[in-house]
């Protein structure tokens, strides 16, 4: 299988702490995305990173990725109850259309 | 309008049953996805339509079929379906950002339960 792993498989910590996911994969890859899932809901693109990229931001979230390790992070900062939701990381194979997802992380954040 | 839209939210049909899963975009965008996703699973690629052609077929059962009539709208074809089919439907479109890359716009998805 192609699909990448994520880790933890769930994370539960308090408003106001930093949550940190990993992802790693398997192919090469052209970028890496990350994406969140509210509960039985669709899921919604959040932050993407390009193979030649190794760090990039957005608000709250700051991401990495590691070619060589074929591995990637995302910290979310100073964590709100609306961020309890299941993230993803996702890659496409190569410029094709195929996006991969990983296994995903669990958040839940206790206000 | 930014949205992907799926019809119906809920559908509970029986495995005799034929029964049709619909996604409608106006975004203009040009690649559409069908996804699977059981439960606390991520979602799983089924299919790709690529400028109103089938691109990617994840050896999808026959009992799912796919059509894309025209660049707005994307349909799942259901029949003789099995209890192990129920699960969330998600139809996702792909539209290039910025940077070139393409990112995912989801609908909200089509909750299958095969009796």
């Amino acid at each position: 299988s192609q699909q990448g792993e994520e880790d933890p498989q769930a994370l539960s910590i308090q408003e106001g702490e930093n949550a940190t996911m990993n992802c790693s994969y398997k192919t090469s890859i052209n970028n890496l995305q990350w994406y969140r899932q509210n509960s039985g809901r669709g899921l919604v693109h959040l932050i993407l990173i390009r193979s030649n990229e190794r760090e990039k931001h957005s608000g709250r979230l700051r991401v990495t990725l590691d070619t060589s390790k074929k591995s990637s992070s995302l910290l979310i900062t100073a964590s709100r109850a609306a961020d309890t939701a299941s993230y993803f990381c996702a890659t496409d194979a190569s410029g094709t259309y195929k996006y991969i997802f990983g296994t995903g992380t669990r958040l839940k954040v206790l206000a | 309008d930014t949205e992907v839209t799926q019809t119906p939210k809920h559908l509970v049909m029986g495995m005799t049953n034929k029964k049709s899963l619909k996604c409608e975009q106006h975004m203009g965008h040009r690649a559409m996805y069908w996804y699977k996703q059981k439960a606390k699973k991520p979602p799983e690629l089924m299919f790709v339509y690529s400028y109103e052609k089938l691109s990617i077929n994840e050896s999808v059962p026959s009992r799912f079929s796919p059509e894309c009539p025209n660049s707005s709208l994307l349909n799942l074809h259901l029949h003789a379906l099995q209890p192990e089919d129920s699960a969330l439907y998600l139809c996702a479109t792909s539209g290039t950002v910025s940077s070139g890359a393409n990112v995912l716009t989801f609908g909200a998805g089509s909750r299958l339960t095969v009796l």
